[in-house]
């Protein structure tokens, strides 16, 4: 049982670039969250899906695109990267129980 | 809406010492409040809940937090810290009638342990 897995774990982009990251949870999660933290501001929720095919914005989504095509994986994107978009993000899951278990992390770095 | 304010951005203590990491939220509805930990380069971790019942919940490594509705705060303590606890703890809320249990988070308090 691995969790909630998050590829890659480090990343560096040119400004302009695109990529995505991959969230997977082998819990059977409904709930999946992408997060981005950075120094002094705590965890920022970015989008977030309440099951299979659905995807809502949260706080921070400006910049970001997100698909959840299978209630496993929850996938984030960067159409065109802003050096704003330089932070390390959170996937995280939960069962509608309340509590969210998280990834590793991307580290991901915009010059 | 729901917002959390963690007083401190860091705690120093000695190891042994006891400490208290400071929570307080705002809400108009009932909440569930929690407490996660997060070690160098690593996810969050739930350290502790409140969800109903007892105000005063435990984890499994010695911390403890009092949830006190008339100050809307859910302070962290520990009586001995040991050098394994540095890291850093963030309080969250969550509306309890939220139908995607979505999490606030505060800003985090680093907590640095001297032998």
């Amino acid at each position: 049982n691995a969790g909630v897995t998050q590829t890659p774990k480090f990343r560096v982009l040119k400004t302009g670039q695109s990529m995505t990251l991959l969230c997977a949870q082998d819990m059977n999660h409904e709930y999946m969250y992408w997060y981005r933290q950075d120094p002094g501001m705590g965890l920022r929720l970015i989008h977030y899906s309440v099951g299979e095919g659905t995807t809502a914005k949260g706080e921070v989504p400006d910049g970001y695109n997100v698909s959840r095509l299978k209630k496993q994986n929850f996938l984030l994107g960067l159409e065109s990267a802003a050096p704003s978009q330089t932070s390390v993000y959170f996937c995280a899951s939960t069962d509608s129980g309340f509590e969210q278990y998280f990834g590793p992390g991307t580290r991901l770095t915009v010059t | 809406a729901q917002s959390v304010t963690q007083l401190d951005s860091q705690v120093p203590v000695f190891e042994e010492a006891p400490v208290e990491l400071r929570c307080n939220y705002s809400s108009s509805v009932s909440v569930y409040l929690f407490w996660y930990v997060q070690y160098p380069n690593q996810g969050l971790q739930l350290l502790l809940k409140y969800l109903s019942g007892s105000t005063l919940v435990e984890s499994i490594n010695g911390f403890e937090a009092e949830f006190n509705k008339s100050q809307t705060s859910f302070h962290l303590r520990k009586p001995s810290v040991h050098i394994s606890d540095t890291a850093e703890y963030f309080c969250a809320v969550s509306d309890r009638r939220s139908s995607a249990s979505k999490i606030i988070f505060g800003s985090g308090t680093r907590l640095s342990i001297r032998p």
